[in-house]
């Protein structure tokens, strides 16, 4: 079964980190680009950041950029979101999900994890 | 970036009816780029369309896509108790990856 699970989410103070983790299995992880998309409570989708298949191309929105920083173990199957200098309004569900193929343009996201919560506040 | 407008914010409808769902891009974007997600409460969103028109795998086919340039239309031909929820288009084919605000299909 092709599957998605995050986790590291949690409660944290303004201006700290966080980093976030997003394990596969059921698939071939190294083929595919990956993503991290998030939502804020009772809002929309929010995307946040991709890879592609061998980190070799990697893209933020406007948002985070500077802030927040993706990275991928293939040889865990693990994809990374890296969090620093966070804002209330970074206080979101955050999902990862895969790409339908090695990169994380052109092609959509065809499976999700069931997401990882974080909140940031004082 | 590319702006997504969809339209109506909700629909409240009977199961039985059709649903009409569109979403209106700041600039053109080619069909094999656009997809439309299903969310219901407390759930990941579900992939149902790609490439503007495509089924993903497991949807049923009373969901249907269409459209190209900066119009595009998720139907469902027969809504059943199980398609409320809310519905994102998404394009894909240009960075930053942009969504829709979401339709809510609610029950009338």
């Amino acid at each position: 079964e092709v599957q998605l699970v995050e986790s590291g989410g949690g409660l944290v103070q303004p201006g700290r980190s966080l980093r976030l983790a997003c394990v596969a299995s059921g698939f071939t992880f190294d083929d595919y680009g990956m993503h991290w998309v998030r939502q804020a409570p009772g809002k929309g989708l929010e995307w946040v950041s991709g890879i592609s298949w061998n980190s070799g191309s990697t893209d933020y929105a406007d948002s985070v950029k500077g802030r927040f920083t993706i990275s991928r173990d293939n040889a865990k199957n693990s994809l990374y979101l890296q969090m620093n200098s966070l804002r209330a309004e970074d206080t979101a569900f955050y999902y990862c999900a895969k790409a339908q193929g090695d990169v994380y343009y052109y092609f959509y996201m065809d499976v999700w994890g069931k997401g990882t919560t974080v909140t940031v506040s004082s | 970036e590319i702006v997504l407008t969809q339209s109506p914010g909700t629909l409240s409808l009977s199961p039985g009816e059709r649903a009409t769902l569109s979403c209106r891009t700041s600039q053109s974007v080619s069909s094999s780029y656009l997809a439309w997600y299903q969310q219901k409460p407390g759930q990941a969103p579900r992939l149902l369309i790609y490439g503007a028109s495509s089924r993903a795998t497991g949807i049923p086919d009373r969901f249907s896509g269409i459209g190209s340039g900066t119009d595009f239309t998720l139907t469902i031909s027969r809504v059943e108790p199980e398609d409320f929820a809310v519905y994102y288009c998404q394009q894909y084919g240009s960075t930053p990856i942009t969504f829709g605000q979401g339709t809510r299909l609610e029950i009338k």
